[in-house]
């Protein structure tokens, strides 16, 4: 069936450092992988998403990358800001209705 | 801008109570979504609706139904409400028409079953 897990559960960086939030997935039919944002008392937000034929994304300072064989893909947040303190979810699907399964969150710290 | 709004932001019922939870989005989304959120578990899955009057069970129904009579409205439904279900729920909506899967969420809701 399908699971993401993510690793690690909490993570707390310096400001300015870089933060990396890594998921790994079971299902080979997943061909779609979404990182969504949740501030604290604010509904999540889908903030970068990357697709199975594409190996990595970048939106200024986010970027996530994808491998396939190994069924994994990270998050990657460079010169960390106290604002991306933040619950981080990963999730994929194999399209199916359009369901997605979540991972189970990452708390990221930053500390200014 | 997509609006997905739930009909309530906090609600407090007793054990036993029949509770409803409503959810509509004004961006004529297809698919619509109910999650629990709870501390460690992350969001899970409970009914999901890909049609109007269609629905189906997610990760987590146990204890729940739904109802979606028009394309805008979700309706998650507790019959007999217990203590364990005291949760933040999550509505969510997402289209069809592209090859994205992003669903927006709503502002969720808070249910304390005491």
């Amino acid at each position: 069936g399908e699971n993401v897990e993510q690793h690690p559960s909490t993570l707390s960086v310096q400001e300015g450092d870089s933060a990396v939030i890594k998921c790994t997935y079971s299902d080979s039919a997943s061909n779609y992988f979404p990182w969504y944002k949740q501030e604290l008392g604010k509904r999540p937000q889908l903030i970068i998403d990357i697709r199975s034929n594409v190996g990595e994304k970048k939106d200024q300072r986010i970027a996530v990358t994808l491998n396939k064989t190994a069924k994994h893909f990270s998050l990657h947040i460079t010169e960390t800001q106290p604002e991306d303190s933040a619950v981080y979810f990963c999730a994929e699907t194999t399209g199916a209705n359009s369901k997605l399964t979540f991972g189970k969150g990452i708390t990221l710290s930053v500390r200014p | 801008d997509v609006k997905v709004t739930q009909s309530s932001r906090y609600l407090v019922k007793r054990t036993g109570e029949k509770v409803f939870l409503e959810c509509v989005q004004d961006m004529d989304h297809e698919n619509m979504f109910w999650y629990r959120q709870d501390p460690g578990l992350g969001l899970r899955l409970i009914y999901f609706s890909y049609d109007v009057k269609m629905k189906e069970k997610g990760d987590i129904p146990e204890g729940y139904s739904v109802s979606r009579e028009k394309k805008e409205r979700f309706s998650l439904i507790l019959e007999s409400a217990s203590t364990n279900q005291t949760s933040m729920y999550l509505c969510a909506s997402s289209s069809n028409r592209v090859f994205r899967y992003e669903q927006y969420f709503g502002p969720g809701t808070r249910l304390t079953v005491t």
